[in-house]
């Protein structure tokens, strides 16, 4: 089966501009989960999909906003960019039965850089 | 807030030593998992270990949970210098409608020395 997979890898954008992330899960998970890792607040869960609707949100501002397609693809919006946006946004995927024991499987990961 | 905190921050050693390190969470959880992460790149999954199991084995890799301390640990015996990694672990925050979220610690960041 063919990993996670997160385009682009790499963007840099200037502040006020606005960005789309995109991550295809792996085949038949139907969960994507999307989380923020910055060298000061570390890892912070954005927001999970299950069935293209949104199932839980982190205390991010309404600036982030995603959406899940019918295939179980997903991307992330940031809009107004602001310099403290700069991170490693990875996605993930899990099968997300009625069980909570799923392992999620993390894609390689985009850097934004905001300048 | 972040669930997981993780001891020590940084860990040096030498390869073929062990490597220990301890994540103590604050609230109850379904599950623990740890995750290992290369510089700057996505996160691979290591184990999981499940609130009524005290000890996990895999290869090179000892989990341990103590649901009562809230903590865990995750061992690596006779290192390798590619291991050099960080370590994160994650606990599960599980909402009445099953959705689901990780919620990492602050991660250790191993270095083995060759």
């Amino acid at each position: 089966k063919a990993g996670v997979t997160q385009t682009p890898r790499y963007l840099i954008k200037t502040r006020g501009q606005q960005v789309t992330l995109s991550c295809s899960p792996i085949s038949g998970h139907r969960s994507v989960s999307w989380y923020q890792q910055t060298p000061g607040q570390g890892l912070q869960f954005l927001f999970e999909y299950f069935s293209e609707t949104q199932r839980n949100k982190g205390n991010f501002p309404g600036r982030f906003s995603g959406r899940q397609f019918s295939n179980s693809r997903s991307e992330m919006n940031v809009s107004t960019l602001e310099l403290g946006d700069s991170a490693l946004y990875l996605c993930a995927s899990s099968f997300s039965g009625v069980s909570s024991y799923n392992e999620q499987f993390f894609g390689p990961g985009t850097r934004l850089t905001v300048l | 807030s972040q669930q997981g905190e993780e001891d020590p921050q940084a860990l040096s050693i030498q390869e073929g030593e062990n490597a220990t390190m301890n994540c103590s969470y604050k609230t109850s959880i379904n599950n623990l998992q740890w995750y290992r992460q290369n510089s700057g790149r996505g996160l691979v999954h290591l184990i999981l270990i499940r609130s009524n199991e005290r000890e996990k084995h895999s290869g090179r890799l000892r989990v341990t949970l103590d649901t009562s301390k809230k903590s865990s640990s995750l061992l690596i015996t006779a290192s390798r210098a590619a291991d050099t990694a960080s370590y994160f672990c994650a606990t599960d925050a599980v909402r009445m409608d099953s959705s689901y979220k990780l919620i990492f610690g602050s991660g250790t960041r191993l270095l083995v020395r060759p």
